[in-house]
């Protein structure tokens, strides 16, 4: 199947600051990419919906200031959680949709722990 | 009503047993049906992939759809240890904003050896 890579794949900072989270599809060029929150033993969150060289969609309730999402080709997206908080803690993934039949695939997640 | 309704288990089976997984969804409009697996602090990832009613067959994996009752299904023959993990089953179609995926709440399996 086609492969997503997401990186870094474990994260640590401190309160206050920025964090980028990678995401690229490797040997395909992905339409649209997708970043997801998921907390322990829940289903995953849709946190936005970008396609390449527009503005990113956001669900409701999340903060498009608070998390800016470049999505600079069809092969890279970028998930920045600016002026991260504790509460920001959590597994972030993200989905790239291509290939014939437009079908999504995962990352293998960043895990972020803010102190 | 949840667009798509999964039961979240926990489900606990004996190693070699059948495994049933099932969701059902609510519009009829969606026309594809997906089913992720996810190990423990991993992304998901793509088990099966159908489009018509009926039954694709993939090693020990079979997943079935019932447009007709909106039911979708997930078979597991001879589960082992390693097949414990959440799985997620999904939908999208042209009418959910554009292709946008639908996901299950997961329902988490464990297989015990």
């Amino acid at each position: 199947g086609a492969v997503v890579s997401q990186h870094p794949s474990r994260v640590i900072c401190k309160s206050g600051t920025s964090v980028k989270i990678e995401c690229r599809s490797l040997d395909f060029q992905a339409t649209t990419m997708f970043w997801y929150r998921q907390f322990p033993k829940q289903s995953l969150m849709l946190m936005a919906t970008s396609n390449e060289g527009s503005k990113a969609t956001y669900e409701q309730g999340v903060e498009k200031d608070k998390f800016l999402i470049n999505h600079a080709s069809l092969t890279l997206s970028t998930l920045t959680v600016t002026s991260a908080h504790p509460e920001d803690s959590s597994f972030y993934i993200c989905s790239a949709r291509g290939g014939p039949q437009e079908t999504q695939y995962f990352g293998p997640g960043t895990r972020l722990l803010v102190l | 009503q949840k667009e798509v309704e999964q039961d979240p288990g926990p489900l606990s089976v004996p190693e070699g047993a059948i495994v049933s997984l099932n969701c059902t969804y609510s519009n009829s409009a969606f026309q594809y049906f997906m089913w992720y697996r996810q190990y423990s602090r991993k992304g998901p990832e793509l088990l099966m992939y159908t489009y018509s009613s009926g039954n694709k067959e993939d090693g020990r994996f079979t997943a079935q759809v019932d447009k007709s009752s909106k039911y979708i299904s997930l078979f597991i023959r001879d589960s082992q240890p390693s097949d414990s993990a959440t799985y997620l089953c999904a939908t999208t179609g042209a009418n959910t904003g554009g292709f946008k995926t639908i996901f299950g709440a997961g329902t988490r399996l464990f297989v015990k050896a």
